[in-house]
């Protein structure tokens, strides 16, 4: 079955800083990959999804991410982060019938004025 | 989330007894999944559906049974709750259509 990995449990950014969340899946066809964003006491947003085509894909927010076959990697990036992207985000990766979503550990990003 | 709700939000409930959690939905989406998540595991799939009685196991299903018997809501149940299921559980839906999955709010359930 399909599995993720985000290296990082905890990260912290000074407000204006760029960001880089890390995610590697494992799955042996082409997958299909999310990031998920989860304020304190919320349900899980979808930033953005990758299928297929262009491996780099905008996001909600001013996410984007990048699919690199060969590291079998989707990391997420922000140029500059705001206070309000405090969260906890989650890589996430679905086989081709999207019926077995799995989720990583999850990355709590705090950001520092 | 809009048109998908959860219910109760919170619970503190008894080892050893029954509860039952609800989905409900309006966006009248085929597929719905329960989740749990806990801390340093993420999400986990519970078990989840692909139409009205049609339901299938997902990767910790065992303990818990569901129940669909029509499109909008999707129950969870725990038949004999142990602190181990103290968790917080999530419903979600999907339209194969597109892609990514819609969360409710969660509910926070305690087993003491």
């Amino acid at each position: 079955a399909q599995s993720v990995t985000q290296p990082d449990i905890h990260i912290t950014v000074s407000e204006g800083a760029s960001l880089e969340l890390r995610c590697n899946y494992s799955y042996g066809a082409t997958p299909y990959l999310f990031w998920y964003v989860q304020s304190p006491g919320q349900g899980l947003q979808l930033l953005l999804k990758y299928f297929s085509g262009d491996t780099l894909v905008q996001g909600i927010k001013g996410f984007e991410a990048e699919f690199k076959r060969s590291q079998s990697s989707f990391n997420l990036r922000k140029p500059s982060v705001h206070w309000s992207d405090a969260a906890e985000y989650f890589c996430a990766v679905a086989a081709y019938n999207n019926n077995d979503m799995r989720f990583g550990a999850g990355t709590r990003l705090t950001v520092k004025p | 989330d809009a048109g998908i709700t959860q219910s109760p939000r919170h619970k503190v409930t008894e080892t050893g007894t029954p509860v039952t959690l609800r989905c409900h939905q309006t966006e009248n989406h085929r597929y719905m999944y329960w989740y749990r998540q806990d801390p340093g595991h993420g999400l986990r799939l519970i078990h989840y559906s692909y139409g009205v009685k049609d339901t299938d196991k997902g990767e910790v299903s065992d303990g818990y049974s569901v129940s669909r018997s029509k499109t909008e809501d999707f129950l969870l149940t725990l038949e004999s709750a142990t602190s181990s299921q103290t968790s917080v559980y999530f419903c979600a839906i999907s339209d194969p259509d597109n892609y990514g999955y819609t969360f409710g709010s969660g509910t926070r359930l305690t087993v003491v």
